[in-house]
C-alpha cells in the first residue's frame, strides 16, 4: 500500500520553463491537497480539491494551475517557473468530508530548485 | 498570512527537559492537529484535538487544546533526540475543506 506518491523528488528549472507535479494516492480518499514549505513558513495551501471535478484557490495560489485528473491523481503546474517558487511541495489527501477526524496523509514532497 | 501562529521558532533542549510548544489562532478552530516532520521527509500525524478543554497523550507527548480552541499546546516530558524534527499545527476552517498549518517549531534535543 504506497499511501500518496509524488513524483519527481527532485527538479531543477531554469526562470520561465514550465513543468507539472504529479501526486497519485491509492486510499480511495476524496480530498486531495497541494502545499509548499519554505524555510520559517510551515506549510502554505496553494490549492485543494474538495472531490473530483472542484479544485479551490488555497492561500498561495499565484503562478500555479492544477488539476484533478480523477479520484486518484491531483497534479500542480508551473506554467512559468519562478525562482520565488523554490520549495519544497507536499501533496496530501484526506478521507472524510466536513466533519473532523481522519488527519491528512502526506508524500514524501518533492524539492524545486527553479534559477 | 498564515492563520495559525506557532511559538517558539525553534528550540534546542539537553535530553531528558520538558519543552512546550504553542499554537494559537485569531478565530476558532475545527479540529486541531499536530504533525511532526523529520528533516526531509514528510508529515507523521500525531494526535487530533476537537472539543474545547479537550487534552490527549501519547508517548510522552501530550496536547491539549483550550476552552476558547483557538490555542493549543503540546508539552513533550523527558524529552530524548528522537523526538527532533518539526512540529506543525494544523486545522480545518469551518464548514470547508481547506486544511492550513501553522508556522513550525523545528526542535532540536542535544544528547
Amino acid at each position: 500500500n504506497a499511501g500518496v506518491t509524488q513524483t519527481p523528488k527532485f527538479q531543477v528549472l531554469k526562470t520561465g520553463q514550465s513543468m507539472t507535479l504529479q501526486c497519485a494516492q491509492d486510499m480511495n480518499h476524496n480530498s486531495m491537497y497541494w502545499y509548499r514549505q519554505d524555510p520559517g513558513m510551515g506549510l502554505r495551501l496553494i490549492y485543494y480539491s474538495a472531490s473530483e471535478g472542484t479544485t479551490d484557490k488555497g492561500e498561495v495560489p499565484n503562478g500555479y494551475n492544477v488539476s484533478r485528473l480523477n479520484k486518484r491523481e491531483f497534479s500542480l503546474r508551473l506554467e512559468s517557473a519562478a525562482p520565488s517558487q523554490t520549495s519544497v511541495y507536499f501533496c496530501a489527501s484526506l478521507l472524510e468530508g466536513a466533519s473532523p477526524g481522519s488527519p491528512l496523509h502526506f508524500g514524501n514532497g518533492t524539492r524545486l530548485t527553479v534559477t | 498570512s498564515q492563520e495559525l501562529e506557532q511559538s517558539p521558532q525553534s528550540l534546542i533542549v539537553q535530553e531528558g527537559k520538558n519543552l512546550t510548544i504553542n499554537c494559537t489562532s485569531s478565530k476558532t478552530l475545527y479540529g486541531l492537529y499536530w504533525y511532526k516532520q523529520k528533516y526531509g521527509e514528510g508529515l507523521i500525524f500525531l494526535m487530533m484535538l476537537q472539543k474545547g478543554g479537550e487534552e490527549k497523550s501519547h508517548e510522552k507527548i501530550t496536547a491539549k487544546l483550550d476552552e476558547k480552541k483557538q490555542q493549543s499546546s503540546l508539552h513533550i516530558t523527558a524529552s530524548q533526540p528522537s523526538h527532533a524534527g518539526i512540529y506543525l499545527c494544523g486545522a480545518r476552517t469551518s464548514g470547508t475543506y481547506k486544511y492550513i498549518f501553522g508556522t513550525g517549531t523545528r526542535l532540536k534535543v542535544l544528547a
